[in-house]
């Protein structure tokens, strides 16, 4: 069975700050796809950034990218320039159906 | 383009009560439907799902049921609520079409059980 690990329950960072969340998964498949959700304290999960494994490219959106390490099952969050928007829960989730397995979460705290 | 509804917001109901929970989606068609639960503090845990009418596939053996009676309406009930019930339901959906491994959530349901 597919897991995610977020071994980071907490970060913080300043404001214009780089952070960078960490994720590891799991999976015996070669075609996935890996996500970031963000969940602010309002709780709407949003999606953040979206990576498919057979993609070499990092994916980038904006302030936000990743980087996948398909050899060592790493995903990773980079939020630059952070602002304090971005405070909130992030999520990393894997998908190779229709069906999404998340990671346990890591609070991030964005300071002034 | 697309968007979800959930309703009502926030829910306050007493043990033994029945619970509804629905939930819309907006310019789209055929899309996969889901609904997760969220007790606080934790991650999400995928209650039941649904690719169709009358197609619903549940995760975990509880006290709650889903129905899907449209196209674009996913529902949450249960006869009697348990105070184990409380928490955060999103539901989400996805396209059937490429593209079926992203959801995209609602705003969410808060629930608490006295």
């Amino acid at each position: 069975a597919q897991t995610v690990t977020q071994s980071q329950p907490e970060m913080s960072v300043q404001e214009a700050e780089t952070v960078t969340l960490s994720c590891t998964y799991d999976t015996s498949e070669n075609n996935y796809y890996l996500f970031w959700y963000k969940q602010p304290p309002s709780r709407q999960m949003i999606l953040v950034i979206r990576q498919e494994a057979y993609k070499q490219q990092n994916a980038t959106e904006n302030r936000f990218s990743v980087n996948f390490q398909k050899a060592a099952k790493s995903f990773s969050l980079k939020i630059s320039d952070s602002q304090l928007g971005d405070t909130a829960m992030y999520f990393c989730a894997f998908s190779n159906t229709d069906k999404l397995i998340f990671g346990t979460g890591t609070r991030l705290q964005v300071f002034p | 383009s697309q968007t979800i509804h959930q309703w009502p917001a926030t829910l306050v109901q007493p043990v033994g009560s029945p619970l509804s929970l629905e939930c819309t989606v907006e310019g789209t068609s055929n899309p996969n439907l889901y609904w997760y639960r969220q007790a606080a503090g934790r991650g999400l845990q995928l209650l039941f799902y649904s690719v169709g009418i009358g197609q619903i596939s549940s995760e975990v053996p509880q006290n709650l049921s889903a129905s899907r009676p449209q196209d674009r309406q996913f529902i949450l009930s249960s006869k009697k609520l348990l105070l184990s019930d409380s928490g955060f339901y999103l539901c989400a959906w996805s396209t059937q079409l490429a593209g079926a491994e992203t959801q995209y959530f609602g705003p969410g349901t808060r629930l608490l059980v006295l």
